[in-house]
This record gives C-alpha cells, sequence and structure tokens, in this order.
C-alpha cells in the first residue's frame, strides 16, 4: 500500500531534549516536506527536499534541522527543542515538486 | 510567511446544502490544490488546477483555478454529514518549490 508513515505519532518531551521524527514514503517520490499545524495558522512548511541531498528552508525553519540520505526517508531533527515547537507536525511527499502531495498520519509533539 | 486568505473560517450548515468557499493570495500562483483534513488524519487532496480559468469537478466538489490566479474557490454541492472537516487551500508560486497553505475553513454540517 502507497503511504506516508511518521513515528512517533505522539511525543510529550522536556525542553532541550534533542529528538528526531522520521518519516518514510514507499512510492519513491522525489519530494518531501515537513509541515507545522498550528490553531488558527493552518500548515506552514519547515523544510522540503527536491531529492536525495537537496533540501531548502521553508516558511518556518528556525529550530529545525532535516537530512535526506535517501530517497525514502526525511526525518525531522529539533536539537533543543522549546515550548513554542509544541505542535503537530506532518510529512508529506510527491512524485515531483508540482504534483500532489500525501501527507502522513500527523506527530503531535508537546514540550514542557 | 506568507499565507493565504481563506474564508469563510467556519460554516454551520444543512445537509444538503450547497457550500462555497474561496482563498486569495497577493501573489500569483501557478497550483492551486484544494485538501480536506479529517480529525486525527494528515491532509487528503481533494482537486489540483493547474492553470488559471481552470473548472475542475471531483464528484459533488468543484473548484476553479481565478482568472487573475491570484484566487480559487471550492464549492460542495448537496452537502452530507461526512463532509465534516477542515478544508485547506494550498498554493506554489512559478519558480519556487514551497508550498503556501490557508488558515482552513472548519465545515459542520446539521443532519
Amino acid at each position: 500500500e502507497a503511504q506516508v508513515t511518521q513515528n512517533p505519532r505522539y511525543l510529550i518531551t522536556v525542553t532541550g531534549k534533542k529528538l528526531t521524527v522520521t518519516c518514510s514514503q514507499n512510492m519513491n517520490h522525489e519530494y518531501m516536506s515537513w509541515y507545522r499545524q498550528d490553531p488558527g495558522l493552518g500548515l506552514r512548511q519547515i523544510y522540503y527536499s527536491m531529492n536525495v541531498e537537496v533540501t531548502d528552508k521553508g516558511d518556518v525553519p528556525e529550530g529545525y534541522k532535516v537530512s535526506r540520505k535517501e530517497k525514502r526517508n526525511f526525518p525531522l531533527i529539533l536539537e533543543s527543542p522549546s515550548p513554542n515547537q509544541t505542535s503537530l507536525y506532518f510529512c508529506a511527499s510527491s512524485l515531483l515538486q508540482e504534483d500532489e502531495q500525501y501527507f502522513g498520519p500527523g506527530t503531535r509533539l508537546t514540550v514542557t | 510567511g506568507q499565507q493565504l486568505n481563506q474564508s469563510p473560517q467556519s460554516m454551520f450548515i444543512q445537509e444538503g446544502e450547497d457550500v462555497s468557499m474561496n482563498c486569495t493570495s497577493s501573489s500569483i500562483f501557478n497550483t492551486w490544490l484544494w485538501y480536506k483534513q479529517d480529525p486525527g488524519e494528515g491532509p487528503v487532496l481533494l482537486i489540483a488546477l493547474y492553470k488559471a480559468g481552470e473548472l475542475t469537478s471531483n464528484g459533488r466538489l468543484t473548484a476553479q483555478f481565478g482568472i487573475t490566479r491570484k484566487d480559487s474557490f471550492l464549492n460542495i454541492s448537496a452537502s452530507i454529514p461526512s463532509d465534516v472537516g477542515i478544508y485547506f487551500c494550498a498554493g506554489r508560486t512559478s519558480g519556487t518549490y514551497k508550498y503556501i497553505f490557508g488558515t482552513g475553513t472548519r465545515l459542520k454540517v446539521l443532519a
């Protein structure tokens, strides 16, 4: 089944403790992206990747890092999480950047 | 960061009624997308628009890419209870790889 998977689905952590949210797609898509969703603000793009080893900042990249060492995986790294990064995070992928994006199920992160 | 203006923010309608929502942008877009998000799920693509003036249907849903390329609307005809959810527009400007999402329209259908 074609899908985008994220892990974990829920995470509660403390300020400053490094964490990684994984994202994997099995559709051989080139384009992958991370978004955060906050009430009243919709989805805001954090980082995106056009292909392996090619990444770029979205609208809200501060406090986040990504890597794209393999086509199927696009992890989101929070080196030192802060409470303002409490949010619902979505990973998405598409065959090419102009194509429709398929979204993962989301990761709800709480930073205390 | 730039965001799209999406309206209305929320709607309460009776089952069977038609629904209309729209998005406007200060920038010209070359792609407009409409998504629906159910509680606890990721957004699911409903309709994709790639050309100014394009009118595309998907069942009871119809979306149009505005002639000015700065707006788009989504219509849902004869709403049913499972139409409940949050609807998002998203757009991409030419020459970029970034998608910008609207703030969403929360739809509630009263049986």
